[in-house]
């Protein structure tokens, strides 16, 4: 069965550091998200991805984030300057289409769990 | 604002039902889903409404009222396996189709 894959699994970095997190979403979807969750509370939307733009950001995602497709099959986070505050578990999801009434399926990726010292 | 309410925590015995209930007050609706997340991994997809009723899907139902801005997930025969994490969803319906989450109701199966 296709799924989502996320790479790291774990990362670790100092303050003030650039991160990249990778995912490689399921190959025929059409539309990209990151949502990340802190320890212990719930998921939350950062970002929607379709046709190689952003298609919508939460406030969170301010200008230290920002997402790229580089090739035909990744799909990556960047996060500029990493805050303390970052420190979260960081899921990429993908779907055949929006779920704007079409009831279609978001499958999540394992994750990527980051640590900012 | 956006804001979707479920209960913390749910206690429930090995082959009983269980029910956890979420309302939601969001800009825009298309649609409410499940997610079951174990051990803080991957949430995966339970199920979807997007009209009022009960869907059914083997063990795991979930039902919505749009009026009532009220939806349920409901668990039959429950087993050691389905204590995790359950949380519903709201599709607003922009364009990309994001998620909006609720905080989660931790679900613990006793034998």
């Amino acid at each position: 069965e296709p799924e989502v894959t996320q790479t790291p699994s774990h990362q670790v970095t100092q303050m003030g550091q650039e991160v990249i997190l990778r995912c490689v979403p399921i190959s025929n979807h059409l539309y990209f998200y990151w949502y990340r969750q802190i320890l212990g509370q719930k998921v939350e939307f950062l970002v929607s991805f379709y046709n190689n733009e952003i298609s919508e950001k939460s406030e969170i995602f301010d200008d230290q984030f920002s997402v790229e497709r580089p090739d035909g099959s990744n799909f990556t986070l960047k996060i500029r300057s990493t805050k303390l505050e970052d420190s979260a578990m960081y899921f990429c999801a993908s779907s055949e289409a929006g779920t704007s009434g079409s009831g279609e399926t978001q499958y999540f990726g394992p994750g990527t769990r980051l640590l900012v010292l | 604002g956006q804001s979707l309410e479920q209960p913390s925590e749910v206690t429930a015995v090995e082959g009983a039902i269980v029910q956890i209930n979420c309302t939601y007050q969001t800009s825009g609706f298309y649609g409410l889903s499940w997610y079951q997340q174990h051990d803080g991994g991957a949430p995966t997809f339970l199920s979807y409404n997007a009209l009022d009723g009960l869907e059914e899907t083997g063990r795991f139902s979930s039902f919505l009222s749009r009026s009532d801005s009220y939806g349920y997930l409901l668990l039959q025969e429950l087993q050691m396996k389905d204590s995790a994490s359950y949380f519903c969803a709201v599709s607003p319906g922009y364009q990309g189709g994001k998620l909006i989450f609720g905080q989660g109701t931790e679900l613990s199966v006793k034998p």
